[in-house]
């Protein structure tokens, strides 16, 4: 059975502060990484796809990198704002499909 | 460009009562995904059709749920009939293509379903 693994859980910041999470997936394999964004009551938001080993993307404040050879992905917030509050999902595509974690809570207070 | 649509929004149901969700997704887009989230997990996969047909059922609990996608476009998810353990968010997602890892997938706002 593949598992996607994110953490921490939750997380709760001030205003400002930066952050990050981590996304850890199956090394074998590798296709794809997905992060997704999702706020309260809203549509989950793509973020990133992530392919090459090694790669990085960024979005604003939001950077993610990526290691396909061990199997991890990390997502940051520069100066993180009451706006990002949402829970932060990754999913690796798994030969046909996408597997997902079960995502970072992220909480930040003015 | 319009998102996907999912309808209703929230749900409550008694037990062994039967549900329906309603989705359509983006103008275009041959794949469309239902997925379940159970609270505390991430979104599992239920459904994923390439146009009106079904490429991958594997994890939808055929003795009671069912789906299907007119004419390549809109789809219904149905359970019937309901247990306690289908209280999930089900949302639905659309890609242009299906079946390429890179292929982003796009999200309706989900059902609430709770089952009393």
């Amino acid at each position: 059975i593949l598992n996607v693994e994110q953490s921490p859980q939750s997380l709760h910041v001030q205003e400002g502060d930066s952050t990050n999470f981590t996304c850890s997936f199956p090394s074998s394999n590798f296709y794809a990484l997905h992060w997704y964004r999702w706020e309260t009551a809203k549509s989950p938001e793509a973020l990133f796809v992530m392919t090459l080993n090694g790669d990085e993307k960024k979005k604003g404040r939001i950077s993610a990198t990526l290691n396909t050879k061990e199997g991890y992905s990390y997502l940051y917030i520069k100066g993180s704002q009451p706006e990002d509050s949402a829970t932060y999902l990754c999913a690796f595509y798994n030969t046909d499909k996408l597997i997902f974690g079960t995502g970072t809570r992220l909480q930040v207070f003015p | 460009e319009a998102g996907v649509a999912q309808s209703p929004r929230y749900k409550i149901i008694e037990k062994r009562q039967s549900v329906a969700f309603w989705c359509n997704p983006i103008s275009g887009h041959a794949t469309l995904y239902w997925y379940q989230q159970i609270l505390g997990q991430g979104p599992k996969l239920l459904i994923q059709f390439q146009n009106n047909g079904v490429v991958d059922d594997s994890q939808l609990p055929k003795d009671r749920f069912s789906a299907e996608r007119l004419k390549g476009v809109d789809s219904t998810l149905k359970i019937q009939p309901a247990k306690l353990e289908d209280s999930a968010v089900y949302l639905c997602a659309s890609s242009l293509v299906g079946g390429v890892g890179t292929d982003t997938q796009y999200f309706g706002p989900g059902t609430r379903l709770t089952v009393l």
